[in-house]
């Protein structure tokens, strides 16, 4: 079946420190590939995506580049700040577009120091 | 626009009791879905919906039941609660371009 593996947290950076939450994925077919970020207190929200090899979705100065030959979304950003601390989940969905489940990690918890 | 609308944010029940988190939203989304967040376990997906009365089984669906009457409610029922069913639980929608809209969450404790 399809799996999602992330890094253990919690992760704690010096703000504007480099970030990368690293996620690696198993699916049996060509999934789309997610990540989520879960704030304090508040439900999961689309952080970036990407849908095919070699996309690089970004949002909010995180990036993340779908790459098929080590099966892998890292997840980067060049300089985080104290707002960025949150719990950030990578996921896919296989195949892309239909009503199949999301498969989620079990997500990172990142937090930045001032 | 509320989005995804959860109720209740906190529930404490004892075992046997039975209870229903209510779920509704209001973007026209076929497709909604209930999961529960456990420490460790990220996110594991109960039950789904991709339509009035259309549901159908995730990962982990004893001792939850469901039923879709309209586009805008999803309720997720638990029938006899169990120590096992202390979690976070979320309800999301699926828009355009498979983007998973959530609620903010039900933590519910069972003793």
């Amino acid at each position: 079946g399809n799996s999602v593996t992330q890094m253990e947290g919690p992760v704690t950076l010096s703000e504007e420190a480099f970030l990368t939450i690293n996620c690696t994925y198993t699916a049996t077919g060509y999934p789309s590939l997610f990540w989520y970020v879960q704030y304090p207190g508040e439900g999961l929200q689309l952080l970036l995506k990407a849908t095919k090899a070699d996309d690089k979705g970004s949002n909010k100065g995180f990036e993340a580049t779908y790459r098929k030959e080590t099966t892998s979304f890292h997840l980067e950003k060049g300089s985080v700040q104290v707002s960025d601390s949150a719990v950030y989940f990578c996921a896919l969905s296989d195949p892309p577009g239909g009503y199949q489940k999301v498969t989620f990690g079990t997500g990172t918890k990142l937090q930045v120091i001032p | 626009n509320a989005g995804v609308t959860q109720t209740p944010k906190f529930q404490v029940l004892k075992t046997g009791q039975s209870m229903t988190l209510q779920c509704a939203q209001d973007m026209n989304h076929e497709y909604m879905s209930w999961y529960r967040q456990d420490p460790g376990m990220g996110l594991r997906l109960i039950h789904y919906s991709v339509g009035a009365g259309i549901t159908d089984q995730g990962e982990v669906p004893n001792g939850y039941n469901v039923s879709r009457s309209t586009t805008e409610d999803f309720p997720l029922r638990l029938l006899s609660a169990a120590p096992s069913q202390t979690s976070v639980y979320f309800c999301a929608s699926r828009g355009d371009n498979e983007k998973l809209f959530f609620g903010s969450g039900t933590q519910l404790s069972v003793l």
